[in-house]
């Protein structure tokens, strides 16, 4: 079965910290992204990598870094967390022309 | 600019009750359209891939139609645990291979 895991499924982080979101897939995908989801704005893409050290900014990238250092392993980091960054991440993955495999998403609170 | 909209935003139907959700995009070129079911608190799930005008695919009580401007997601005789957020996300042929969301229909089936 595909597996798509982020490290945490709760996450509560104060305004200033530096914020790091794991994932990690086990299908040998090329493609992997991250979105963020929010009531009534959908899933907003933040950044997306189509290889190992190659990233593309999403739609939404200000405030978020990424770093893709193997091909298994995305990370999203909040370089410094503010309160209108709470919302749900989720982390996805896919092969060259073929649907994306979600994660199970990582509900964060800036507070 | 590849967009989507998905309607309704809402639909609430009696169990058994047939009824369809709209997905109208306009993309640069279409790769593949993409429909996921999302439970509350979990990342999205792949249902189906549609590429051409004219294709269609079903599973179960759900059957998928594509459009040169238009996807369909036909559900019949539905039972409550139908009840999810659908969300379409065409994918343009052009560029970068990044899934651009609709904002998604939240299905309620009532017993």
């Amino acid at each position: 079965d595909v597996k798509v895991t982020q490290s945490s499924r709760y996450l509560v982080k104060r305004t200033g910290e530096k914020v790091f979101l794991e994932c990690v897939q086990d299908m040998d995908h090329e493609n992997m992204f991250w979105y963020r989801q929010d009531p009534g704005l959908g899933l907003r893409l933040i950044y997306f990598s189509y290889d190992v050290k190659m990233k593309e900014k999403g739609d939404i990238p200000e405030g978020y870094s990424v770093s893709r250092e193997k091909k298994e392993r995305f990370s999203l980091i909040l370089e410094s967390a503010s309160t209108n960054q709470t919302s749900m991440y989720l982390c996805a993955s896919s092969s060259h022309n073929t649907e994306a495999f979600f994660g199970q998403g990582t509900r964060l609170t800036v507070v | 600019e590849d967009q989507v909209t998905q309607s309704p935003e809402a639909l609430r139907l009696q169990e058994g009750e047939s009824s369809s959700l709209n997905c109208s995009y306009t993309v640069s070129g279409l790769r593949g359209l993409f429909w996921y079911r999302q439970d509350p608190g979990k990342g999205p799930e792949f249902l189906f891939t549609l590429y051409s005008a004219g294709e269609e695919k079903e599973k179960e009580r759900l059957k998928a139609t594509l459009t040169k401007k238009e996807s369909f997601l036909h559900i019949t005789a539905p039972k409550p645990e139908d009840s999810a957020t659908y969300l379409c996300a065409p994918q343009s042929s052009l560029g970068a291979q990044k899934l651009v969301f609709g904002q998604g229909t939240r299905l309620t089936i009532n017993p």
